[in-house]
């Protein structure tokens, strides 16, 4: 199936600042990467669809000058959240859509953010 | 109202047990449903796509109402391994995927 990993897997870091984290898709092309955050005991909900080449698509309510998002190839997508906060300590996971449309989308194992 | 509803759980059952769990969801143009399941701070995993006619894999059958919008999976002799939080997801036309809460479920030995 297809392979989704993320980098780094758990950051810990101080108050203001700015922490970026990597996703990829190992082994085939996604044109379309989405960004979720997950509170505890909360659901997924989604942050932001990254789309190759052009402007992420934010959801409603999610800063798009403090969540930082670049797909500059096929194969991976960042989010950089500057000047975190600790209310900004959260799950980040990262997903793309399965080869040639397939349905469903494969995850990546998440980033564990703490802020301090 | 919420766009997917699921009963909360948690739901404790004895290994080899049958439990159900329910999901509703509010937009009804939505396409596609799924069940993934999720462990303890790990990420999401798809156990299987929801269907109209309703399908099976192995001890886990999931079922699918339009009319009433509601989407349901069974899972028969429950194992210590299923223990996860099961989550209910829905889908338009591409598009993002839209997560329930999820249902937390405990087979104790």
């Amino acid at each position: 199936g297809a392979v989704v990993s993320q980098h780094p897997s758990r950051v810990i870091c101080k108050s203001g600042t700015s922490v970026k984290i990597e996703c990829r898709s190992l082994d085939f092309q996604a044109t379309t990467m989405f960004w979720y955050r997950q509170f505890p005991k909360q659901s997924l909900m989604l942050m932001a669809t990254s789309n190759e080449g052009s402007k992420a698509t934010y959801e409603q309510g999610v800063e798009k000058d403090k969540f930082l998002i670049n797909h500059a190839s096929l194969t991976l997508s960042t989010l950089t959240v500057t000047s975190a906060h600790p209310e900004d300590s959260s799950f980040y996971i990262c997903s793309a859509r399965g080869p040639a449309g397939g349905l469903g989308q494969y995850f990546g194992p998440g980033t564990r953010l703490t802020v301090t | 109202r919420k766009e997917v509803e699921q009963d909360p759980g948690p739901f404790n059952v004895p290994e080899g047990a049958t439990v159900a769990f329910n999901c509703t969801y509010s937009n009804s143009a939505s396409q596609s449903f799924f069940w993934y399941r999720q462990d303890c701070r790990k990420e999401p995993k798809l156990l299987m796509s929801v269907y109209s006619s309703g399908n099976e894999d192995g001890r886990f059958t999931a079922q699918l109402n339009r009319a009433s919008q509601y989407i349901s999976l069974l899972i028969r002799d429950s194992k210590l391994s299923d223990s996860a939080t099961y989550l209910c997801v829905v889908q338009l036309i591409n598009t993002p995927l839209v997560f329930g809460k999820g249902t937390r479920l405990s087979v104790i030995a």
